[in-house]
Protein backbone atom coordinates (compact mmCIF):
# COMPACT_ATOMS: atom_id res chain seq x y z
CA UNK A 1 0.00 0.00 0.00
CA UNK A 2 1.65 3.46 -1.19
CA UNK A 3 2.31 5.77 2.24
CA UNK A 4 1.05 9.49 2.54
CA UNK A 5 2.13 11.61 -0.25
CA UNK A 6 2.90 15.45 -0.33
CA UNK A 7 4.16 17.91 -2.75
CA UNK A 8 6.35 19.66 -2.85
CA UNK A 9 9.07 18.45 -0.83
CA UNK A 10 10.35 21.91 -0.45
CA UNK A 11 9.38 25.43 -1.30
CA UNK A 12 11.41 28.45 -0.83
CA UNK A 13 8.66 31.64 -0.48
CA UNK A 14 8.81 35.27 0.01
CA UNK A 15 7.22 37.29 2.32
CA UNK A 16 3.50 38.70 1.16
CA UNK A 17 3.04 35.83 -1.30
CA UNK A 18 0.76 32.60 -0.78
CA UNK A 19 1.52 28.66 -1.04
CA UNK A 20 -0.59 25.63 -1.75
CA UNK A 21 0.30 22.45 -0.22
CA UNK A 22 -0.80 19.10 -1.54
CA UNK A 23 -1.18 16.21 0.45
CA UNK A 24 -2.79 12.42 -1.11
CA UNK A 25 -3.63 10.03 1.70
CA UNK A 26 -3.67 6.49 2.00
CA UNK A 27 -6.07 4.52 0.00
CA UNK A 28 -9.42 4.21 2.01
CA UNK A 29 -8.08 6.95 4.73
CA UNK A 30 -10.82 9.06 4.70
CA UNK A 31 -9.70 11.80 7.66
CA UNK A 32 -6.81 14.09 6.87
CA UNK A 33 -4.76 16.53 9.74
CA UNK A 34 -2.39 18.71 8.96
CA UNK A 35 0.00 20.12 11.28
CA UNK A 36 2.96 22.42 11.86
CA UNK A 37 6.05 21.39 13.00
CA UNK A 38 8.72 24.28 14.00
CA UNK A 39 12.05 23.54 16.20
CA UNK A 40 10.81 26.06 18.50
CA UNK A 41 6.99 25.04 18.87
CA UNK A 42 7.32 21.42 18.07
CA UNK A 43 3.62 19.95 16.65
CA UNK A 44 1.00 22.25 16.48
CA UNK A 45 -2.58 21.27 14.87
CA UNK A 46 -3.54 22.98 11.98
CA UNK A 47 -7.20 21.36 11.00
CA UNK A 48 -8.73 18.27 9.99
CA UNK A 49 -10.60 17.06 7.56
CA UNK A 50 -13.08 14.42 6.98
CA UNK A 51 -14.94 13.93 4.17
CA UNK A 52 -14.24 16.96 2.59
CA UNK A 53 -15.44 18.52 5.80
CA UNK A 54 -13.47 20.84 8.13
CA UNK A 55 -14.29 18.43 11.43
CA UNK A 56 -11.76 20.74 13.46
CA UNK A 57 -9.40 23.39 13.68
CA UNK A 58 -6.13 24.59 15.59
CA UNK A 59 -5.31 28.10 16.71
CA UNK A 60 -3.98 29.34 13.54
CA UNK A 61 -4.77 32.47 11.76
CA UNK A 62 -7.46 32.99 8.70
CA UNK A 63 -4.28 32.72 6.47
CA UNK A 64 -3.96 28.68 6.71
CA UNK A 65 -7.10 27.39 4.95
CA UNK A 66 -7.52 24.08 3.56
CA UNK A 67 -9.61 21.61 1.66
CA UNK A 68 -10.43 18.03 0.75
CA UNK A 69 -11.98 16.57 -2.01
CA UNK A 70 -14.28 13.64 -3.15
CA UNK A 71 -10.85 11.54 -3.46
CA UNK A 72 -9.51 12.38 0.29
CA UNK A 73 -6.81 14.23 -1.48
CA UNK A 74 -6.17 17.45 0.67
CA UNK A 75 -4.80 20.81 0.35
CA UNK A 76 -3.59 23.58 2.57
CA UNK A 77 -2.87 27.05 1.92
CA UNK A 78 -1.20 29.86 3.59
CA UNK A 79 -1.89 33.63 1.64
CA UNK A 80 0.35 36.52 2.69
CA UNK A 81 2.98 34.82 4.00
CA UNK A 82 5.19 35.74 6.99
CA UNK A 83 8.83 35.17 8.01
CA UNK A 84 7.57 33.12 11.06
CA UNK A 85 5.50 30.48 8.34
CA UNK A 86 8.89 29.14 7.91
CA UNK A 87 8.08 25.52 9.03
CA UNK A 88 7.87 21.38 8.16
CA UNK A 89 4.32 21.08 7.35
CA UNK A 90 3.01 17.66 8.04
CA UNK A 91 -0.16 15.71 6.83
CA UNK A 92 -1.40 12.69 8.14
CA UNK A 93 -4.16 10.43 7.35
CA UNK A 94 -6.64 8.06 9.46
CA UNK A 95 -8.70 5.89 8.84
CA UNK A 96 -11.21 7.85 11.42
CA UNK A 97 -10.13 11.19 13.00
CA UNK A 98 -7.05 10.41 14.89
CA UNK A 99 -7.02 7.10 14.80
CA UNK A 100 -3.24 6.13 14.11
CA UNK A 101 -1.43 8.41 12.22
CA UNK A 102 0.33 8.20 8.79
CA UNK A 103 2.23 10.89 8.05
CA UNK A 104 4.09 11.93 5.11
CA UNK A 105 7.69 13.10 4.65
CA UNK A 106 5.81 16.67 4.80
CA UNK A 107 6.84 19.89 2.84
CA UNK A 108 9.44 22.12 4.40
CA UNK A 109 8.43 26.29 3.27
CA UNK A 110 10.71 28.63 3.65
CA UNK A 111 9.72 32.12 3.62
CA UNK A 112 12.55 35.02 2.80
CA UNK B 1 -7.51 24.11 27.29
CA UNK B 2 -5.53 20.62 26.45
CA UNK B 3 -1.47 20.33 27.53
CA UNK B 4 0.67 17.77 27.53
CA UNK B 5 4.28 17.70 29.34
CA UNK B 6 7.37 16.10 28.47
CA UNK B 7 11.36 16.14 29.26
CA UNK B 8 12.91 18.19 26.42
CA UNK B 9 16.13 15.70 26.01
CA UNK B 10 17.11 12.23 27.98
CA UNK B 11 20.76 10.96 27.19
CA UNK B 12 21.44 7.17 28.17
CA UNK B 13 23.80 4.43 26.50
CA UNK B 14 23.32 1.35 24.46
CA UNK B 15 21.92 -1.42 26.13
CA UNK B 16 19.94 0.85 29.15
CA UNK B 17 16.17 1.61 29.88
CA UNK B 18 14.87 5.22 29.38
CA UNK B 19 11.61 6.25 30.47
CA UNK B 20 9.31 8.64 29.03
CA UNK B 21 7.17 10.28 31.01
CA UNK B 22 4.16 12.55 29.75
CA UNK B 23 1.65 14.59 31.68
CA UNK B 24 -1.51 15.99 30.55
CA UNK B 25 -4.04 17.96 31.07
CA UNK B 26 -7.39 17.67 28.97
CA UNK B 27 -10.82 17.68 28.93
CA UNK B 28 -12.82 14.57 27.81
CA UNK B 29 -9.80 12.54 27.34
CA UNK B 30 -9.97 8.91 25.44
CA UNK B 31 -6.40 8.24 25.31
CA UNK B 32 -2.79 8.41 24.79
CA UNK B 33 -0.30 8.29 21.65
CA UNK B 34 3.25 7.89 21.14
CA UNK B 35 5.28 8.81 18.17
CA UNK B 36 8.82 8.81 17.12
CA UNK B 37 10.10 11.00 14.56
CA UNK B 38 13.75 10.62 13.44
CA UNK B 39 15.76 13.65 12.49
CA UNK B 40 14.85 14.69 9.01
CA UNK B 41 11.81 12.05 9.03
CA UNK B 42 8.33 12.09 9.41
CA UNK B 43 6.29 10.46 12.91
CA UNK B 44 5.57 7.02 12.82
CA UNK B 45 3.05 5.48 15.35
CA UNK B 46 4.42 3.46 18.23
CA UNK B 47 1.64 2.84 20.61
CA UNK B 48 -1.84 4.21 21.61
CA UNK B 49 -3.46 3.47 25.12
CA UNK B 50 -6.83 4.09 25.73
CA UNK B 51 -7.39 2.03 28.78
CA UNK B 52 -4.97 1.95 31.60
CA UNK B 53 -2.29 -0.48 32.10
CA UNK B 54 0.76 -1.48 30.42
CA UNK B 55 0.74 -2.34 26.25
CA UNK B 56 3.99 -3.75 25.08
CA UNK B 57 5.14 -3.82 21.59
CA UNK B 58 8.42 -5.47 21.40
CA UNK B 59 11.20 -3.31 23.33
CA UNK B 60 8.61 -0.25 23.67
CA UNK B 61 5.99 -0.42 26.36
CA UNK B 62 3.29 2.38 27.05
CA UNK B 63 1.79 2.99 30.22
CA UNK B 64 -1.35 5.32 31.18
CA UNK B 65 -2.95 5.86 34.33
CA UNK B 66 -6.17 7.83 33.85
CA UNK B 67 -6.70 8.90 37.55
CA UNK B 68 -3.15 10.19 37.53
CA UNK B 69 -3.40 11.95 33.89
CA UNK B 70 -0.43 10.34 33.48
CA UNK B 71 1.73 7.80 30.99
CA UNK B 72 4.93 6.90 29.88
CA UNK B 73 6.99 5.33 27.47
CA UNK B 74 9.69 2.62 28.04
CA UNK B 75 12.54 1.91 25.78
CA UNK B 76 14.21 -1.14 26.44
CA UNK B 77 17.40 -2.86 25.80
CA UNK B 78 17.82 0.93 23.78
CA UNK B 79 20.09 0.76 20.53
CA UNK B 80 22.01 4.00 18.52
CA UNK B 81 19.14 3.35 15.75
CA UNK B 82 16.29 4.95 19.06
CA UNK B 83 18.27 8.10 19.17
CA UNK B 84 14.90 10.30 18.07
CA UNK B 85 12.46 12.79 19.47
CA UNK B 86 9.61 10.80 20.74
CA UNK B 87 5.97 12.88 20.81
CA UNK B 88 3.07 11.95 23.13
CA UNK B 89 -0.18 12.94 21.44
CA UNK B 90 -3.38 13.51 23.82
CA UNK B 91 -7.03 11.98 22.07
CA UNK B 92 -10.13 13.50 23.12
CA UNK B 93 -13.88 14.58 22.52
CA UNK B 94 -14.68 16.61 19.84
CA UNK B 95 -11.80 14.76 17.22
CA UNK B 96 -8.87 16.50 19.04
CA UNK B 97 -5.50 15.65 19.02
CA UNK B 98 -2.87 17.35 20.81
CA UNK B 99 0.81 16.69 20.97
CA UNK B 100 3.39 17.19 23.42
CA UNK B 101 6.42 19.14 22.89
CA UNK B 102 8.78 15.89 22.34
CA UNK B 103 11.49 14.47 24.09
CA UNK B 104 14.60 14.04 22.30
CA UNK B 105 16.62 10.85 23.32
CA UNK B 106 20.15 10.48 22.27
CA UNK B 107 21.66 7.07 22.69
CA UNK B 108 25.54 6.98 23.74
CA UNK B 109 27.58 3.83 22.50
Amino acid sequence: KAGVTQTPRYLIKTRGQQVTLSCSPISGHRSVSWYQQTPGQGLQFLFEYFSETQRNKGNFPGRFSGRQFSNSRSEMNVSTLELGDSALYLCASSRDSFDEQFFGPGTRLTVL
Amino acid sequence: GQSLEQPSEVTAVEGAIVQINCTYQTSGFYGLSWYQQHDGGAPTFLSYNGLDGLEETGRFSSFLSRSDSYGYLLLQELQMKDSASYFCAAKAAGNKLTFGGGTRVLVKP
